[in-house]
């Protein structure tokens, strides 16, 4: 059974562009996580996606939305990007809530 | 709202040792528990959970976790370090009040010396 896939693994960004990060879950997962990590801040939950409804959002700013198909991938966009937004984004599915999060490898976001 | 503490950002252990990882939780409803290990520039492995089941959870690796309600506690333990331990690791809760997030703990790097 193939794991989560997050594309692309890394990505180089000037401050003021957007981005989009794409996320397959494990076949099957209706529950999709993302979180941010970052050396100051650590793990941080952005968004949680269930059969195509965000369910909870974190405390991000509005730059940052998320969005799930139906076939259960999902994509987060980041919009006007800035130097702070240079993090590990991680993409979490799991097959109903209140179970184990099975993790992607993380996209690697660069703003200079 | 629940969180999961970690204490000690660095723990260094020699190679065969013992390895004890500290972790605490908050939570008014009784939680499920998680370990997950990230290797540098990887995505985070589980190592082990608790939801309410047995007390000693024994995960992957060796890795084995005692959650005990009285300390509010789920520190993980190993008996024997090995140096392909060397990773950080981090506690999670989820609750019944909070179905949607992980929270996380600031994660403890472990180091271990031949």
């Amino acid at each position: 059974k193939a794991g989560v896939t997050q594309t692309p693994r890394y990505l180089i960004k000037t401050r003021g562009q957007q981005v989009t990060l794409s996320c397959s879950p494990i076949s099957g997962h209706r529950s999709v996580s993302w979180y941010q990590q970052t050396p100051g801040q650590g793990l941080q939950f952005l968004f949680e996606y269930f059969s195509e409804t965000q369910r909870n959002k974190g405390n991000f700013p509005g730059r940052f939305s998320g969005r799930q198909f139906s076939n259960s991938r999902s994509e987060m966009n980041v919009s006007t990007l800035e130097l702070g937004d240079s993090a590990l984004y991680l993409c979490a599915s799991s097959s109903r809530l209140n179970t184990e999060a099975f993790f992607g490898q993380g996209t690697r976001l660069t703003v200079v | 709202a629940q969180s999961v503490t970690q204490l000690g950002s660095h723990v260094s252990v020699s190679e065969g040792a013992l390895v004890l990882l500290r972790c605490n939780y908050s939570s008014s409803v009784p939680p499920y528990l998680f370990w997950y290990v990230q290797y540098p520039n990887q995505g985070l492995q589980l190592l082990l959970k608790y939801t309410s089941a047995a007390t000693l959870v024994k995960g992957i690796n060796g890795f084995e976790a005692e959650f005990k309600k009285s300390e509010t506690s789920f520190h993980l333990t190993k008996p024997s370090a090995h140096m392909s331990d060397a990773a950080e690791y981090f506690c999670a809760v989820i609750t019944t009040q909070d179905t949607d997030k992980l929270i996380f703990g600031t994660g403890t790097r472990l180091q271990v010396f031949p």
